[in-house]
């Protein structure tokens, strides 16, 4: 089964960017991983932020985008806000399994 | 308002049996594939089954497969998981979710050894 890999931490200034990332050990992520990445905070269910590599939901912050960045995956933050801290996790599709990455702890300092 | 709730958790020998329902409302449940994801006590999420919309495609995790079987009733826009031969490590929160849009507040599954 493929593994995904994303950053274990990374801390962020308030008001500046980062760029998460979600790699693939099969290889380069296209569009056709339907690359999803989710937002949870400590004791809640997660929250889908991006899905199909680059959509948003009416919730999602304008600040947070998703792109595809030199063979990975990548959700970027433009504008960190301190209630951006959590964990986030990607998730990738292949076929017959769907795999998350084990999740990035973004801290805002 | 999109809804998912879960029920059916709770506190199991291992080598028991649960089964986990999901009840959802705020969208056409039947057009919709469906997933069960869990998250171990301070670990990350871990996807544990798909089903289509339809029934027809089913996929499991390698760590749960013969033991969980995932099913779905569309005319009670219900969602399941019926997990026999449980294991410690089976020990987590187990969401219900529709991954591009919503998720439940998880049910608790703890698997005593």
């Amino acid at each position: 089964q493929a593994v995904v890999t994303q950053e274990p931490s990374l801390t962020v200034s308030p008001g500046g960017t980062v760029t998460l990332t979600c790699g693939s050990s099969t290889g380069a992520v296209t569009s056709g991983h339907y690359p999803y990445w989710f937002q949870q905070k400590p004791g809640q269910a997660p929250r889908t932020l991006i899905y199909d590599t680059t959509n948003k939901h009416s919730w999602t912050p304008a600040r947070f985008s998703g792109s595809l960045l030199g063979g990975k995956a990548a959700l970027t933050l433009s504008g960190a806000q301190p209630e951006d801290e959590s964990d986030y996790y990607c998730l990738l599709s292949y076929s017959g399994a769907v795999v998350f990455g084990g999740g990035t702890k973004l801290t805002v300092l | 308002e999109v809804q998912l709730v879960e029920s059916g958790g709770g506190l199991v020998q291992s080598g028991g049996s649960l089964r986990l329902s999901c009840v959802v409302s705020g969208f056409t449940f039947s057009s919709y594939s469906m997933n069960w994801v869990r998250q171990a006590p301070g670990k990350g999420l871990e996807w544990v089954s798909y089903i289509s919309s339809s029934s027809n495609i089913i996929y499991y995790a390698d760590s749960v497969k013969g033991r969980f079987t995932i099913s779905r009733d569309n005319a009670k826009n219900s969602l399941y998981l019926q997990m026999n031969s449980l294991r410690a490590e089976d020990t987590a929160v187990y969401y219900c979710a529709r991954i591009d849009l919503g998720w439940g507040q998880g049910t608790l599954v703890t698997v005593s050894s």
